[in-house]
C-alpha cells in the first residue's frame, strides 16, 4: 500500500525546544517538500530536496532544518528560532520529472 | 514569491447547485492542479492540467487551463454534501526551473447547505 506518511498527527511543544517532525514515502518518489499552512492562507514552501543528500531552502526556511539520508525519508525539524511554529505542516512528493506533488496526511504543531 | 489570486474565498451553495472557482496570475504557468483539503487532512490531488486551452475531467469535476497560461478555473457539477472543503489552486511557472516548485492559491472554502 503506496503512499506518504507523517508522524506524530499532532505535537505539543515547549517554547524553546527543538521538534522533529517525520515524514516518508515509499512511492520511490526523487522529490520531496515540507510546506507549512495558516489558516485561511495557501501553502508556503518551507524546504525542498531532489536528490538524497542535496536540499534547497524554500519561501520560508528561517528556523527550520532538514535533512534526506535516505531516499523515502525527509524529516523536518523546527529549531527554537522559529518565532512563530504553531502551523499546520504538509510533507509532499513527486517524481522530479513531474510537477504533480502528492500529500501527507499532515502534523499539527502547537507550542505552548 | 509568486502570486495567485483565487477566488472566491468562500462559497455557500444549495445541494445539488453547480459550483465555480477560479485562480488568475500576472505570470505564465506550465503546470495547472486542483487540490481539495479536509479539515486536519492532507490535500488530495483532483485534476492536473499541462497545456493551455485544455479541458479535463473527473466524475463532476471540471477544470481548464486557460488559453494565455494565467488563469484556471474548476466547475463541481450537482454538488453533494460531500464536496464540503478547501478547494486550492496550485501551478508551476516557467520561472521555476527544474526545482518545480508550485505557487499555491489561498483556497476556496465551500459549504454546501442541505
Amino acid at each position: 500500500d503506496g503512499g506518504i506518511t507523517q508522524s506524530p498527527k499532532y505535537l505539543f511543544r515547549k517554547e524553546g525546544q527543538n521538534v522533529t517532525l517525520s515524514c516518508e514515502q515509499n512511492l520511490n518518489h526523487d522529490a520531496m517538500y515540507w510546506y507549512r499552512q495558516d489558516p485561511g492562507q495557501g501553502l508556503r514552501l518551507i524546504y525542498y530536496s531532489q536528490i538524497v543528500n542535496d536540499f534547497q531552502k524554500g519561501d520560508i526556511a528561517e528556523g527550520y532544518s532538514v535533512s534526506r539520508e535516505k531516499k523515502e525519508s525527509f524529516p523536518l525539524t523546527v529549531t527554537s528560532a522559529q518565532k512563530n511554529p504553531t502551523a499546520f505542516y504538509l510533507c509532499a512528493s513527486t517524481f522530479s520529472s513531474t510537477d504533480t506533488q502528492y500529500f501527507g496526511p499532515g502534523t499539527r504543531l502547537t507550542v505552548l | 514569491g509568486q502570486q495567485l489570486n483565487q477566488s472566491p474565498q468562500s462559497m455557500f451553495i444549495q445541494e445539488g447547485e453547480d459550483v465555480s472557482m477560479n485562480c488568475t496570475s500576472s505570470s505564465i504557468f506550465n503546470t495547472w492542479l486542483w487540490y481539495k483539503q479536509d479539515p486536519g487532512e492532507g490535500p488530495v490531488l483532483l485534476i492536473a492540467l499541462y497545456k493551455a486551452g485544455e479541458l479535463t475531467s473527473n466524475g463532476r469535476l471540471t477544470a481548464q487551463f486557460g488559453i494565455t497560461r494565467k488563469d484556471s478555473f474548476l466547475n463541481i457539477s450537482a454538488s453533494i454534501p460531500s464536496d464540503v472543503g478547501i478547494y486550492f489552486c496550485a501551478g508551476r511557472t516557467l520561472s521555476s526551473g527544474s526545482a518545480r516548485q508550485l505557487t499555491f492559491g489561498s483556497g476556496t472554502q465551500l459549504t454546501v447547505l442541505p
